[in-house]
């Protein structure tokens, strides 16, 4: 079964403009995780928000969680052509180490 | 370099036969994982094992199996059972951590298409 499921499907923006993807799910977690895909390759880790934390930062990237609605958004600022891929949410179940993945939102950015 | 290994890269199976997916990891990693991507969707688990010699289904083992006799090495057999194969098939690992997070990494994929 699916855990998360991100919005939009797919989302085509120009460089330099802000890229909003959001993951919802549907039990309690131990952490959140947003991975990349470049098409045809394996996933690549970006970022990891565990069920305490609301916030978090790395780089472009700004991560949100809110545990009462179980969602989480990703924001990707000033982004760049090579920000063009797939990307995914994870959750890990409580008392599980199984990783479940969202469908992912497509990601193109012209220049 | 330490990562994951996936062999082969593009794969073509003839109906009815079984084959078999390797991967092999030197990362250390306790857990390993395989996942099944269609295109333009996202990843489905197949199976998953959390230490050698023991593996649990995930929530698409139908026509797969898999052994774990290497911390190493999780090889994923497509069985003739497997009705739809054609699809794209990644493995994984982790070193799972209720403090560090559940961090998982992947190998490039294998892409397998019958004929």
């Amino acid at each position: 079964s699916q855990q998360g499921e991100e919005d939009p499907q797919a989302l085509s923006i120009q460089e330099g403009e802000n890229a909003t993807m959001n993951c919802s799910y549907k039990t309690s977690i131990n952490n959140l995780q947003w991975y990349r895909q470049n098409s045809g390759r394996g996933l690549v880790h970006l970022i990891l928000i565990r069920s305490n934390e609301r916030e978090k930062h790395s780089g472009r990237l700004r991560v949100t969680l809110d545990t009462s609605k179980k969602s989480s958004s990703l924001l990707i600022t000033a982004s760049r052509a090579a920000d063009t891929a797939s990307y995914f949410c994870a959750t890990d179940e409580e008392n599980t180490d199984k990783l479940i993945f969202g469908t992912g939102t497509r990601l193109q950015v012209f220049p | 370099d330490g990562g994951i290994t996936q062999s082969p890269k593009y794969l073509f199976r003839k109906e009815g036969q079984n084959v078999t997916l390797s991967c092999e990891q030197n990362l250390n990693h306790d857990a390993m994982y395989w996942y099944r991507q269609d295109p333009g969707q996202g990843l489905r688990l197949i199976y998953y094992s959390q230490i050698v010699n023991d593996f649990q289904k995930g929530d698409i083992a139908e026509g797969y199996s898999v052994s774990r006799e290497k911390k190493e090495s999780f090889p994923l057999t497509v069985t003739s059972a497997q009705k739809n194969p054609t699809a794209f098939y990644l493995c994984a690992s982790s070193r799972p951590g209720r403090t560090t997070g559940n961090t998982i990494y992947f190998g490039e994929g294998s892409w397998l298409t019958v004929v």
